[in-house]
C-alpha cells in the first residue's frame, strides 16, 4: 500500500512557536501534497512538492522531501491560533490520479 | 461561489434504507472523487471518475454506486445502509487525471446510520 503515516498524531504548541509534522510513505511517488482540514470542513490544499524537488516554501510553510527515506516534513513557522487544524499529507504515485492520504496530525495552537 | 458543493450536509437514516449524496463542481475540472473519512479522520479513496468514466473503484461494497451524468457532477447512491457506513463522505475534484494539480474538496456529508 502506498498509504502514508504521519507523526506526531497530535501536537500542541503555544502561539509563536514552530510546528513540525512528518509524513512517511511506502512506494515511489510522483508528488507529495499537504492539506489542512479545519473542524467540520473539507480539506484545503496547502503546498505540493514534486518528487525531484527537495524543499519548497510558501509563506510560513516549508516542506521538505527525502525520497531516499520516503519521508516529508511540513514546518509551520510562527504559528497562530488560526493554524489549529488537522494536517494531512497525500501522495500521488506513478498512476498519477490516485491520491492516498496519511493519517493526519492534529495541531492545536494555544493563544 | 462554492467551487465543490455537496448536498446534503447532514444525513441521518436508519439501517436498510437507500440514500444519495450529490456533488457538483463549477471549476471546469475533468476528474472527480469520493473519499470516506472515518471517526479517526482516516481518509479512504472510494471512487474516481475522469471525464464521466470510472477510473478507480477501491474495493467498495457494491451497495455503493457512483454516477457521473456529466463532468461537473458525481453522485453517490448507497443501498441497504449499514451501521458501518456512518462516516463523513467528501467529494473532490481535480483539473485533470494525473499531473500535479491539487484536489479541491467539498465540505463533506456527515452520514449517520442508526
Amino acid at each position: 500500500s502506498q498509504q502514508g503515516e504521519e507523526d506526531p498524531q497530535a501536537l500542541s504548541i503555544q502561539e509563536g512557536e514552530n510546528a513540525t509534522m512528518n509524513c512517511s510513505y511506502k512506494t515511489s511517488i510522483n508528488n507529495l501534497q499537504w492539506y489542512r482540514q479545519n473542524s467540520g470542513r473539507g480539506l484545503v490544499h496547502l503546498i505540493l512538492i514534486r518528487s525531484n524537488e527537495r524543499e519548497k516554501h510558501s509563506g510560513r510553510l516549508r516542506v521538505t522531501l527525502d525520497t531516499s527515506k520516503k519521508s516529508s516534513s511540513l514546518l509551520i513557522t510562527a504559528s497562530r491560533a488560526a493554524d489549529t487544524a488537522s494536517y494531512f499529507c497525500a501522495t500521488s504515485g506513478n498512476q498519477g490520479g490516485k491520491l492516498i492520504f496519511g493519517q493526519g496530525t492534529e495541531l492545536s495552537v494555544k493563544p | 461561489d462554492t467551487a465543490v458543493s455537496q448536498t446534503p450536509k447532514y444525513l441521518v437514516t436508519q439501517m436498510g434504507n437507500d440514500k444519495s449524496i450529490k456533488c457538483e463542481q463549477n471549476l471546469g475540472h475533468d476528474t472527480m472523487y469520493w473519499y470516506k473519512q472515518d471517526s479517526k479522520k482516516f481518509l479512504k479513496i472510494m471512487f474516481s471518475y475522469n471525464n464521466k468514466e470510472l477510473i478507480i473503484n477501491e474495493t467498495v461494497p457494491n451497495r455503493f454506486s457512483p454516477k457521473s451524468p456529466d463532468k461537473a457532477h458525481l453522485n453517490l447512491h448507497i443501498n441497504s445502509l449499514e451501521l458501518g457506513d456512518s462516516a463523513v463522505y467528501f467529494c473532490a475534484s481535480r483539473l485533470q487525471w494525473g499531473g500535479n494539480s491539487p484536489l479541491h474538496f467539498g465540505n463533506g456529508t456527515r452520514l449517520t446510520v442508526t
